[in-house]
């Protein structure tokens, strides 16, 4: 059983480059999210998706873009790359509202941009 | 707005003994939810235990319970019988009712001495 599945796990990008993260998730689960993660810090929510269709924009949303392409799949772009961005990037589902079913979160993607 | 303080970024325990990990927040929500997650060094993301606010009574799951304060908004986490497999970071998490969005404590580093 894969759960959720990011790729790449590792991405190297120089500043300017566009770049797509994808996620995608086989627990048919209704919600994604997507966080990163800083050195010292936990996890902040960048975007979220409640169901097939939505998009809500959640903490730090400034310089990404998402893509709820099926009930499956979440993706994050990168329209262009910029040295404050590089940090872990963690795709999350959860079957509903995170008070009544738990999140499940991917192994992170690490971005790093020169 | 709602926060997630963890003041120990670092904490040691023999094996075998029983170590506690802080955790406070702040809101002015009456309803909500709060996580324990682990992150061990794989960077999987790893539910611990869920707490209700509207629950008096503390979460336990195995060796794992919590010690949950609402009036001093303190939610702190009792690990007893420690193994070496709990060494990891360790976060708490606040989620507002109904909610989908966590709000995540910087992290406190569990060590594991043998």
């Amino acid at each position: 059983n894969a759960g959720v599945t990011q790729t790449p796990k590792f991405q190297v990008l120089k500043t300017g480059q566009s770049m797509t993260l994808q996620c995608a998730q086989d627990m048919n689960h209704n919600s994604m999210y997507w966080y990163r993660q800083d050195p010292g810090m936990g996890l902040r929510l960048i975007y979220y998706s409640a169901s097939e269709g939505t998009t809500d924009k959640g903490e730090v949303p400034n310089g990404y873009n998402v893509s709820r392409l099926n009930k499956r799949e979440f993706s994050l772009r990168l329209e262009s790359a910029a040295p404050s961005q590089t940090s872990v990037y963690f795709c999350a589902s959860s079957s509903g509202v995170l008070s009544n079913q738990p999140q499940h979160f991917g192994d992170g993607t690490r971005l790093s941009i020169l | 707005a709602q926060t997630v303080t963890q003041s120990q970024p670092e904490m040691s325990v023999q094996e075998a003994e029983t170590v506690t990990l802080s955790c406070t927040y702040d809101t002015s929500e009456s309803d909500y939810y709060l996580f324990w997650y682990k992150q061990p060094p794989s960077r999987q993301m790893i539910l611990v235990i869920r707490q209700e606010a509207y629950k008096q009574q503390n979460a336990t799951e195995n060796r794992f319970s919590v010690n949950f304060q609402k009036a001093a908004k303190s939610f702190s986490l009792k690990i007893s019988d420690s193994q070496l497999g709990d060494a990891a970071m360790y976060f708490c998490a606040y989620e507002m009712d109904s909610s989908y969005k966590l709000i995540f404590g910087s992290g406190t580093r569990l060590l594991v001495r043998p």
